[in-house]
């Protein structure tokens, strides 16, 4: 299994473009969840899943969106960049009461 | 709501030393708690949950609920315990749902020198 797969690895972004940040897993699990993580503020719940088709909030959803068509992947688009949401970006995704697995990260710098 | 607490952001000390790494949470009801490791550049993984009452590499953590705290403990660091260490906690286990939904703490960064 190759676990949790985030792609891009590194990206830079120009204040107002849009882009998707991939995550993939091959595990079978039902929830995922995107936490943004900042030096000082440790990781923060984006936007989470608990099954294809069902999306909720998270505590710092504002400038993102979700989806969750397969049960295999959740894409976090964000929608008009902004310098605040430069950030390491970790999908994460459990099942039923095992511990989140996460994936290697996508480091966002928007300038 | 929940909360946890990190009352450190940076913990040095040398090889060979007692090290504890501070953890509290506020929440009403039976939380379950982890210890989350970050080494330099590499994905988050899990080192402890409180239900499984293990020890992994040297480490332990126990729950006082009395006291609302999940403080790490190993008794000799080494060098390759050197890592950014999040405690985290989940207010989902009596539910019966997944631990999908954590709340995490700021962090302490844990440097241990030779």
């Amino acid at each position: 299994n190759a676990g949790v797969t985030q792609t891009p690895k590194f990206q830079v972004l120009k204040t107002g473009q849009s882009m998707t940040l991939q995550c993939a897993q091959d595990m079978n699990h039902e929830y995922m969840s995107w936490y943004r993580q900042d030096p000082g503020m440790g990781l923060r719940l984006i936007h989470y899943s608990v099954g294809a088709g069902i999306t909720d909030q998270g505590e710092v959803p504002n400038g993102y969106n979700v989806s969750r068509s397969t049960t295999e992947d959740f894409p976090l688009r964000l929608l008009s960049a902004a310098p605040s949401q430069t950030s390491v970006y970790f999908c994460a995704s459990s099942y039923r009461r095992s511990p989140l697995h996460f994936g290697n990260g996508t480091r966002l710098t928007v300038t | 709501a929940q909360r946890v607490t990190q009352p450190e952001k940076l913990l040095s000390v040398f090889k060979g030393a007692p090290v504890e790494l501070k953890c509290n949470y506020s929440y009403s009801g039976s939380p379950e708690l982890f210890w989350y490791v970050q080494y330099s550049r590499q994905r988050l993984q899990l080192l402890l949950r409180h239900i499984s009452r293990e020890s992994i590499k040297g480490f332990t953590a126990d729950l006082n609920k009395g006291e609302t705290s999940f403080h790490l403990k190993k008794p000799f660091a080494q060098e390759e315990d050197s890592a950014m260490y999040y405690c985290a906690l989940s207010a989902q286990r009596n539910s019966g749902g997944s631990n999908y939904k954590l709340t995490f703490g700021k962090g302490t960064l844990l440097t241990v020198n030779p």
